[in-house]
């Protein structure tokens, strides 16, 4: 069964308008999720690592204030893209790690945002 | 983390083993090979990882070079499912935090 859940799938919302993605971890209890996104016919770019308890850590060119990631327990991240244009429109995807080198990871399905 | 080189794509006709290069000249001893694949439209899922020795399970072998320079996803039966975007990627958790990185891929087509 899925280890990872990610909601919504899909999205559509107006310019302008804020928009919450839920990943939860269902399968243990994750201190480290992980937040990517992805444009068409392009890899996964690591966006931010979410830390339960405490600030995200963001890659380098991502904004902070318009991404905004919340781990508020060990099994809920949420990424809030906060006034979307339409170049946010992307396939947004969270991770989860056991944790160490030796472990998988493991992935959400995947949102959909499309912003008009 | 310690970069890797794939084809860009490769095509394989249904029902034949299907070889997916990886090569990882810079790795470090302490990285372990990992292999994820993305069905279109879909998030990434763990095939396989390995350190030193090949590897197998349910959905494929990874075979490692000696040297550790290079490595290889074995599906043994290519099916339509297997149409995916295929990663290898090298973790090292001392440095990347659990991170994993993505490289560009491959782009695996199977013919009926």
């Amino acid at each position: 069964g899925a280890v990872v859940s990610q909601h919504p799938s899909r999205v559509i919302c107006k310019s302008g308008t804020s928009v919450k993605i839920e990943c939860r971890s269902l399968d243990f209890q994750a201190t480290t999720m992980f937040w990517y996104r992805q444009f068409p016919k392009q890899s996964l770019m690591l966006m931010a690592t979410s830390n339960e308890g405490s600030k995200a850590t963001y890659e380098q060119g991502v904004e902070k204030d318009k991404f905004l990631i919340n781990h508020a327990s060990l099994t809920l991240s949420t990424l809030t893209v906060t006034s979307a244009h339409p170049e946010d429109s992307s396939f947004y995807i969270c991770s989860v790690v056991r944790g160490g080198r030796n472990t998988e990871a493991f992935f959400g399905q995947g949102t959909r945002l499309t912003v008009v | 983390d310690a970069k890797t080189t794939q084809p860009n794509s490769m095509e394989s006709n249904e029902e034949e083993p299907v070889h997916l290069p990886c090569n990882h000249s810079t790795i470090s001893g302490t990285d372990y090979i990992h292999w994820y694949r993305q069905l279109p439209s879909q998030g990434p899922e763990y095939v396989i990882h390995g350190l030193t020795s090949n590897v197998n399970n349910r959905m494929a072998s990874l075979a490692i070079a000696e040297d550790r320079k290079s490595s290889t996803l074995i599906l043994h039966r290519a099916t339509l499912r297997d149409a995916a975007v295929y990663y290898c990627i090298l973790r090292d958790v001392k440095t990347s935090y659990d991170k994993v990185i993505f490289g560009p891929g491959t782009s695996l087509s199977v013919i009926p």
